[in-house]
């Protein structure tokens, strides 16, 4: 079965600390991830993306197939980095994303 | 207009109750979710459209649910006779095919009181 776990639920930090908001996911195919973010009153939208091994607002994000973890990381958290943060699992051959059950990243001054 | 937008915000509907909950998607996203995001949980899939076509129903959690999409643009979740456990937030997403980068609205929140 195809799953995606965020063992925390609630991740409080200082500015300018790191960050790692861990993802674990299960399934038998090859993977493709996602972070997805939802700041305060605004909709979900994408963070990063694993194929584009790309570094956003200081964010990455390493595919460990091994350990089947895909863990987002940022050296130092700034306050602006508040929001929920959700792990995803993208099925290709059923089209759909199948999400974790989110972080909430608190940045404290 | 670029986003994908959702109608009503807010819906508060009586037990027993038939809603109907508006996506928009971005012009020309061929593929177009609904996603059902129960309080402190993440997104769960509902139901996956290609243009006009249903591909994937799979996570509509009972016969009182139906989604439909009938020009390959617009489309509508219908929950017939709401129930206390229908409450969530409805998100919409659309997208290109063979790519999980959705651009999703911004959710329609169903109360059943």
């Amino acid at each position: 079965a195809q799953r995606v776990t965020q063992p925390e639920k609630l991740l409080s930090v200082f500015k300018g600390a790191p960050v790692e908001l861990k993802c674990n996911y299960s399934y038998s195919g090859s993977p493709e991830l996602f972070w997805y973010v939802q700041y305060s009153r605004q909709r979900l939208q994408l963070l990063l993306r694993h194929i584009s091994r790309e570094s956003i607002k200081g964010f990455t994000a390493d595919l460990n197939k091994g350990e089947t973890s895909f863990h987002l990381k940022k050296p130092f958290a700034q306050e602006e980095d508040s929001a929920m943060y959700y792990c995803a699992l993208f099925i290709q051959g059923a089209q759909k994303l199948v999400f974790g059950q989110g972080t909430r990243l608190t940045i404290n001054p | 207009g670029a986003g994908v937008s959702q109608s009503p915000r807010y819906k508060v509907a009586k037990r027993g109750q038939d809603v109907a909950l508006r996506c928009d998607p971005i012009s020309g996203h061929v593929s177009l979710f609904w996603y059902q995001q129960a309080l402190g949980q993440g997104p769960e899939f509902l139901t996956y459209f290609q243009n006009e076509a249903q591909l994937d129903k799979s996570g509509l959690p009972s016969d009182r649910f139906f989604a439909e999409r009938p020009e390959g643009s617009v489309s509508t979740l219908k929950i017939q006779r709401t129930q206390q456990e229908d409450s969530a937030v409805y998100l919409c997403a659309s997208s290109y095919p063979n790519g999980g980068e959705a651009f999703f609205g911004q959710g329609t929140r169903l109360t059943v009181v």
